[in-house]
């Protein structure tokens, strides 16, 4: 159980376009989804904090405008690299955190390695 | 804030041997703490976790023990394997309602056959 799924697992794309990039829980509902970027032997950083039907709330010096995350269900959460630079080459991780209770249990995503020439 | 401190690495062993990855943290409230497993190209994979003191995670022969006197949740495992080279994280979940990750840096472990 508790399997979160991301798609697509590697994306390239040309400078200035716009990459999506889906994370899904598949058997359990998740009111939070996070975020997460990843350097090359790195630690991960936190973007952002997504909650199911409400604006995402963004880690201080990550752009809203350039990361835009939605999160219309409790399953599925997007996020949307606009206007995609060189830079903005990394590896992105999602997580979801099982609704309702206390749980702060998050299970990971795969993760999408984006390559932007 | 909060924040995780973990041993560096990499850190290389022979197959059988044991492994110890230390971890310490410092968090205001009563932290829950994890660690997680990320294999080459891929997400992270939780491997054990504990939410109060004195509480043991253990999984896969792994084992990890939540030690509030010394703010410490040190992975040991008796007799490592091969298949278990990967880079793993301690991490704690803060005690605000969002209960965001903070991650340490991750350690690098290698092991021979």
């Amino acid at each position: 159980g508790a399997v979160v799924s991301q798609h697509p697992s590697r994306v390239i794309c040309k400078s200035g376009t716009s990459v999506k990039i889906e994370c899904r829980s598949l058997d359990f509902q998740a009111t939070t989804m996070f975020w997460y970027r990843q350097f090359p032997k790195k630690s991960l950083m936190l973007m952002a904090t997504s909650n199911e039907g409400s604006k995402a709330t963004y880690e201080q010096g990550v752009e809203k405008d350039k990361f835009l995350i939605n999160h219309a269900s409790l399953t599925l959460s997007t996020l949307t690299v606009t206007s995609a630079h060189p830079e903005d080459s990394s590896f992105y991780i999602c997580s979801a955190r099982t609704a309702g209770g206390y749980s702060d249990t998050q299970y990971f995503g795969p993760g999408t390695r984006l390559t932007v020439l | 804030g909060d924040s995780v401190t973990q041993m560096e690495g990499p850190v290389t062993l022979s197959e059988e041997a044991f492994l110890t990855i230390n971890c310490t943290y410092t968090a205001t409230g009563y932290p829950s703490l994890f660690w997680y497993v990320q294999y080459p190209g891929e997400g992270l994979q939780l491997l054990l976790k504990a939410t109060k003191a004195d509480d043991k995670g253990s999984n896969k022969g792994f084992e990890a023990t939540y030690r509030k006197e010394t703010t410490s949740f040190h992975l040991e495992k008796g007799s490592v394997q091969v298949s278990d080279s990967a880079v793993y994280f301690c991490a704690l979940s803060s005690s605000g309602s969002a209960r965001q990750l903070t991650f340490g840096s991750g350690t690098q472990l290698t092991v021979l056959p």
